[in-house]
């Protein structure tokens, strides 16, 4: 099983709309999370961080299910520069070694 | 606003050339890593790097890799006998505690082995 799962895509939206990726691990231990986003031939940057309580970021809103092991982005008001591969990030160990999914492709369309 | 800098921006060399590729990273920074990215796949782990030793590193991290921070400004990766497999976005990225906060990626550097 691989260590992060995420749908692939991609998702082509209308501006505006509302999408939601999810995320599933698989280490029990892993113990901080976090969405970024890479942009074609692009370095990854931090969009958020997840914490339990879930939190919010503008438009953006981050959700982690401990017990389910699950991780969630909702974007809401999508702009066409949201356009972009959403990764989510594991961090495993105590060296803060970051462990990404394959990453979920949106395209916002106008 | 601080950033890493890696260079060179792209490389191309033949199979079993070495290569070194550079980063620069936030001056402040305590921890250092190395990523890859094949086109098309993930993002891969292979090394972290805290007090001038490696702290933890991937099973892709093999004989043929090392990584140096030589002058306390630049953190190198060196590979030994470069192979097609190589080929790929190598990013490195730095961060001031291991306390879970950001992690800053420089722009990468496109490797291509022929």
């Amino acid at each position: 099983r691989k260590e992060v799962e995420q749908d692939p895509g991609p998702f082509n939206v209308p501006e505006g709309a509302t999408v939601a990726f999810n995320c599933t691990y698989s280490n029990s231990a892993s113990q901080s999370f976090f969405w970024y986003r890479q942009d074609c031939r692009k370095e990854p940057k931090l969009l958020m961080s997840v914490y339990s309580s879930g939190n919010e970021d503008g438009r953006f809103t981050a959700q982690l299910n401990r017990a389910s092991q699950y991780i969630s982005l909702l974007i809401r008001d999508s702009k066409l520069s949201d356009s972009a591969t959403y990764l989510c990030v594991v961090i495993r160990g105590s060296q803060g070694n970051l462990i990404f999914g394959k990453g979920t492709k949106l395209s916002v369309k106008p | 606003e601080p950033e890493v800098t890696q260079t060179p921006s792209h490389q191309v060399t033949q199979m079993g050339q070495e290569v070194i590729l550079r980063c620069v990273p936030i001056s402040n920074h305590l921890y250092f890593y190395w990523y890859r990215q094949i086109l098309g796949q993930k993002v891969e782990f292979l090394v972290s790097f805290y007090n001038n030793e490696i702290s933890e590193k991937s099973e892709i991290f093999d004989d043929q890799f090392s990584v140096e921070r030589p002058d306390g400004s630049n953190f190198t990766l060196k590979i030994r006998s470069t192979k097609l497999e190589d080929s790929a976005m190598y990013f490195c990225a730095s961060v001031d505690s291991r306390s879970y906060n950001e992690q800053f990626f420089g722009p990468g550097t496109r490797l291509t082995v022929l």
